[in-house]
């Protein structure tokens, strides 16, 4: 199975701040990465897919980077409603799996 | 407006069985693959299923095999999982999510399941 390590696992940021959300997979998945965003209470929302393709409707101060088994989403100026839990699957193969995720917090 | 609404969670003794329902619209269901994730409570994110649209392809996570199955009802726009053999760990929140470019594009509400005596 492919493991997804993220970090940081916790991340303390002030509003328009710059952040970057690493994954590293145990193999190699090419870009078959996503990141999604959770809130609390609220399902998974889908931001990035193909590892760099922005989901529609998605701003574009979310981006996302990487190959083969480092990866990572950046979130280029911080707004309030970005603190939320964010989480990297991978979709190479099966069993499909997730990062433990990052829970992005206020300063 | 794509929708997935997930129903027949609730809670059951260890052991018991469940089963739920996904009822998808605002798109061609049959033409896409779907999937049951689930998140225990406090906890990750973590992939339980995946069926293929014509049903020819199914995958499960090592910890339900054997005891949940997937499948779906194109007819009818409906995803199910059966789940017996429940235990303590398999508590948690059941989402439906729809497959496209790699990635898991829309997501139900969730149905919570809790298993206990």
């Amino acid at each position: 199975d492919i493991q997804l390590t993220q970090s940081p696992s916790f991340l303390s940021a002030s509003v328009g701040d710059r952040v970057t959300i690493t994954c590293r997979a145990s193999q190699g998945i090419s870009s078959y990465l996503a990141w999604y965003q959770q809130k609390p209470g609220k399902a998974p929302k889908l931001l990035i897919y193909a590892t760099s393709t922005l989901q529609s409707g998605v701003p574009s101060r979310f981006s996302g980077s990487g190959s083969g088994t480092e990866f990572t989403l950046t979130i280029s100026s911080l707004q309030p409603e970005d603190f939320a839990t964010y989480y990297c699957q991978q979709l190479n193969s099966y069993p499909r799996t997730f990062g433990q995720g990052t829970k992005l917090e206020i300063k | 407006e794509v929708q997935l609404v997930e129903s027949g969670g609730g809670l059951v003794q260890p052991g018991g069985s469940l089963r739920l329902s996904c009822a998808a619209s605002g798109f061609t269901f049959s033409t896409y693959s779907m999937n049951w994730v689930r998140q225990a409570p406090g906890k990750g994110l973590e992939w339980v299923s995946s069926i293929s649209s014509t049903s020819s392809i199914i995958h499960y996570a090592v910890s339900v095999k054997g005891r949940f199955t997937i499948s779906r009802d194109n007819a009818q726009n409906s995803l199910y999982l059966q789940m017996n053999s429940l235990r303590d760990e398999d508590t948690a929140v059941y989402y439906c999510a729809r497959a496209v470019n790699w990635s898991y594009d829309f997501w139900g509400q969730g149905t919570l399941v809790t298993v206990s005596s």
